[in-house]
């Protein structure tokens, strides 16, 4: 397997802030990471495909401007929601691409938003 | 049409139970298929990649069907701790290096 850490695992807030939070692959490298949301008893929404050393591409619906997403390095990916309100509350998850293992995508344990 | 359909369920079954889900896809140029599981308020966690000639790990059976576009789990003797909701998950394709999701198949075992 592989290990993707995720950080903050829950967060609350005020609405108007923004929150950031990252997600490392702690013991491989990916080029690629996602960003996923889940909402209650729903399915995982992909948000975003970062990529290390580019712009990250965003789904159809998703706001670029309010989603920054940012893969610096080879381990690091963050998201900031910026300016956040209480219905961008959800179950934030992200996942890193192992080329080496087929493809397979492991995922970090997710962060919690809760904007009041 | 989505590009994974799976099942809903729920599935209700007891202990000991045999099980199966199925999977469908519609990329026909699809290139690696997997199944994860993903407990309540949790993330999904991979539970084996999915190859043609079939593969097998314990209590789990995966098959794949390129020729039909379809996917199968098969759980042997059901332990409540099985009781998640699986999902089917497909890889690359036409449309470039994408990873699809199924909306998962709810599983509960009972004693």
């Amino acid at each position: 397997g592989a290990v993707v850490s995720q950080h903050p695992s829950w967060v609350i807030c005020k609405s108007g802030t923004s929150v950031k939070i990252e997600c490392r692959s702690l013991d491989f490298q990916a080029t690629t990471m996602f960003w996923y949301r889940q909402f209650p008893k729903q399915s995982l929404m992909l948000m975003a495909t970062s990529n290390e050393g580019s712009k990250a591409t965003y789904e159809q619906g998703v706001e670029k401007d309010k989603f920054l997403i940012n893969h610096a390095s080879l381990t690091l990916s963050t998201l900031t929601v910026t300016s956040a309100h209480p219905e961008d509350s959800s179950f934030y998850i992200c996942s890193a691409r192992k080329e080496a293992q087929r493809n397979e995508q492991f995922f970090g344990p997710g962060t919690r938003l809760t904007v009041l | 049409r989505k590009e994974v359909e799976q099942d809903p369920g729920p599935f209700n079954v007891p202990e000991g139970a045999t099980v199966a889900f199925n999977c469908t896809y519609s990329n026909s140029a699809s290139q690696s298929f997997f199944w994860y599981r993903q407990d309540c308020r949790k993330e999904p966690k991979l539970l084996m990649s999915v190859y043609s000639s079939g593969n097998e790990d314990g209590r789990f059976t995966a098959q794949l069907n390129r020729a039909s576009q379809y996917i199968s789990l098969l759980i042997r003797d059901s332990k409540l701790s099985d009781s998640a909701t699986y999902l089917c998950v497909v890889f690359g394709g036409t449309g470039g290096f994408k990873t699809i999701f199924g909306a998962g198949t709810r599983l509960f075992v009972k004693a």
